[in-house]
Parts: structure tokens; C-alpha cells; sequence
């Protein structure tokens, strides 16, 4: 039951775009459609951003958005805004196991 | 609004037990599964423990098996985790969330605020 691999960091400036991987194996990420990304602010819960690898829960922003390509999930934020600034964390379903990423700290300049 | 609300944390010595209980509102709590998920103080999310909307299918992940076990009231509304024989490393805020379980999707889609469990002499 190995974590799935995301980057520690990434930054980007207000309007820009970013993407943050998240890396498993053919038994995870790579074996079902089933990766969904959390947005967790300082002190606050988790919340759902993206599930079924691309889709948004309403009331979240179309700049949010999703894919997959082999064992690699991707979150990409475009029109980076200062509310972005977060930590973010991929999930996969491995059978009869959860899988979390070691979470990535998006800083917007 | 469905609601989520975590209680039960709190202070305990090594090798001590503490039940953790969850308090779901604003959805029909039955036909939901329902996740246990932790994280250490400036950690990342760990998954601790699933359980079926009647109880009959229950998965842990591999540091809390033997120790922990998670439990559900579907006529109270309410979701368990019982801990025992508590370690430090166990030490964490420890959040439930509604777990949306199908062939097509797998998900939590909302969250508790969490309750903080520490692990200390």
C-alpha cells in the first residue's frame, strides 16, 4: 500500500496555468478511472475538486480540471488566482484499498 | 446540507483506546459508504478504514488492522471508530467523510471538520 507520487510544490504566478502530478501503478491509478483530487486549505477539511478522473462537483470552478494517461492522474488549474493557494491531494481506489498522494503545496506568487 | 460532524478526540497514553464518532445529517446515512481518514500534524491524507452502507464489507489499511475497527448506526445516523492499543504515530486530526462507491466512481464527497487525536505519555 504505497503512496501515490506528487511533486512537494509547485508555484505559479496569478493567470497562469499549472499541473500537478500524481503517479501510480498499473494496480491504482492505471487500472481504473478513479482518481479524484482534494483542495485542502490551512486548518480547514479536505474538499472534493475533481472525482472520475475529470469531473467537477458543482460549484467548481471551470478552471479545475482533470486526465489521466497510463499509470499518471493530472490536476491542472488554469487562470491561477490567489484563492488557489493550497495544498492538493490525488486519491485512487487499489481494490480493496484507498491510495493518497503525498500532497503537493500549490504557492501563487 | 448534509452534514458532518466529528467528536471524540482528545488525549490518551500509548497503548490506551478511544472511540471516535461521527454524526451525519442532511442525507439518507444508509445508503452511503463511509470512510475514516486521518492525517498527522503537517502530514498528508492517510485512508484509515471503509465501511458498506450495512455494515457486512469493512477495509483497513494495513497499520490500523488488529487495533482499529470501524462501525456504523444506521438508526442513529452515526459512524464509529474504536482504536486500541494506540501508538504515538496514531497521533492525528481524523476526519470522516460520505465515500461515493460505484464501478464508475470513487470519491468523498464531503468531509467532517475533524477531531484531533493525540498519542502522548
Amino acid at each position: 500500500q504505497s503512496a501515490l507520487t506528487q511533486p512537494a510544490s509547485v508555484s505559479g504566478s496569478p493567470g497562469q496555468s499549472i499541473t500537478i502530478s500524481c503517479t501510480g501503478t498499473s494496480s491504482d491509478v492505471g487500472s481504473y478511472n478513479l482518481v479524484s483530487w482534494y483542495q485542502q486549505h490551512p486548518g480547514k477539511a479536505p474538499k472534493l475538486m475533481i472525482y472520475e478522473g475529470s469531473k467537477r462537483p458543482s460549484g467548481v470552478s471551470n478552471r479545475f480540471s482533470g486526465s489521466k494517461s497510463g499509470n499518471t492522474a493530472s490536476l491542472t488549474i488554469s487562470g491561477l488566482q490567489a484563492e488557489d493557494e493550497a495544498d492538493y491531494y490525488c486519491c485512487s481506489y487499489a481494490g480493496s484499498s484507498t491510495l493518497f498522494g503525498g500532497g503537493t503545496k500549490l504557492t501563487v506568487l | 446540507e448534509v452534514q458532518l460532524v466529528e467528536s471524540g478526540g482528545g488525549l490518551v497514553q500509548p497503548g490506551g483506546s478511544l472511540r471516535l464518532s461521527c454524526a451525519a445529517s442532511g442525507f439518507t446515512f444508509s445508503s452511503y459508504w463511509m470512510s475514516w481518514v486521518r492525517q498527522a500534524p503537517g502530514k498528508g491524507l492517510e485512508w484509515v478504514a471503509n465501511i458498506k452502507q450495512d455494515g457486512s464489507e469493512k477495509y483497513y489499511v494495513d497499520s490500523v488492522k488488529g487495533r482499529f475497527t470501524i462501525s456504523r448506526d444506521n438508526a442513529k445516523n452515526s459512524l464509529y471508530l474504536q482504536m486500541n492499543s494506540l501508538r504515538a504515530e496514531d497521533t492525528a486530526v481524523y476526519y470522516c467523510a460520505r465515500l461515493r462507491r460505484s464501478l464508475s466512481g470513487y470519491y468523498s464527497d464531503y468531509w467532517g471538520q475533524g477531531t484531533l487525536v493525540t498519542v502522548s505519555s
